[in-house]
């Protein structure tokens, strides 16, 4: 199963919003509406941010919010914060075989 | 509150065995599928396999990852992803996960534990 398509970096100043794509094929992200998004600081484990396309854990502000369109997916940041300077991976179900993909991640700069 | 807690490190030689526990509490251990993530150095996260404690049904990708098992011990609400021969290409930290999954398809991933980082070298 190849990894799902994001862009490596992305950027934006505080407060403005920022949109990351994670792209995947017919047979994951297009198949299926159990895309989830994970936030890594350096150092620390991933943490839940969305999940089923654009849910949140009660816990994640709803600054954070997801979208999916055909093959891809998006998450988007609103009203930046320094503290969302972080990698974020994109995650969907890929069938009963393999199960599950991430995206390769992206590195978003809060400048 | 859920934890699921694993060993910050484990150093070892090519060849070696190794079992990396992952212990959960504040759950029905046996209730929620358990997963392994890795994260080689400098690189992203990789989906390796996934347990049921409840009925010990395992998924696992071997042929992709090379030669590695899942294994849970419900009486002690730990899981398990064990090498029988490691190599310097299993270099990684190795997170395990609780899964939850509906209806046979992963929903998310909702619980991480803090990863254990393997070294494998001579």
């Amino acid at each position: 199963q190849s990894a799902l398509t994001q862009p490596p970096s992305a950027s934006g100043s505080p407060g403005q919003s920022v949109t990351i794509s994670c792209s995947g094929t017919s047979g994951d992200i297009g198949a299926y509406d159990r895309v989830s998004w994970y936030q890594q600081h350096p150092g620390e484990a991933p943490k839940l941010l969305i999940f089923n396309v654009n849910e949140r854990p009660a816990t994640v502000p709803p600054r954070f919010s997801g979208s999916k369109s055909g093959n891809t997916a998006s998450l988007t940041v609103s009203g930046l914060r320094t503290e969302d300077d972080a990698e974020y991976y994109c995650f969907s179900f890929a069938g009963r075989n393999s199960l599950g993909v991430f995206g390769g991640g992206t590195k978003l700069t809060v400048l | 509150e859920v934890q699921l807690e694993q060993p910050r490190e484990e150093v070892k030689m090519p060849g070696e065995s190794l079992m990396i526990p992952c212990k959960a509490s504040g759950y029905g251990f046996d209730s929620y599928w358990i997963g392994w993530v890795r994260q080689m150095p400098g690189r992203g996260l990789e989906w390796m396999g996934i347990i049921y404690p409840g009925d010990i049904d395992t998924g696992n990708c071997p042929s992709r990852y090379g030669q590695f098992t899942v294994s849970a011990d419900q009486s002690i609400d730990t899981a398990y992803l064990k090498w029988t021969s490691l190599r310097a290409s299993d270099t990684a930290v190795y997170y395990c996960v609780r899964v939850i999954m509906i209806g046979g398809v992963i929903v998310r991933l909702d619980s991480w534990g803090q990863g254990t980082r393997v070294t494998v070298s001579s």
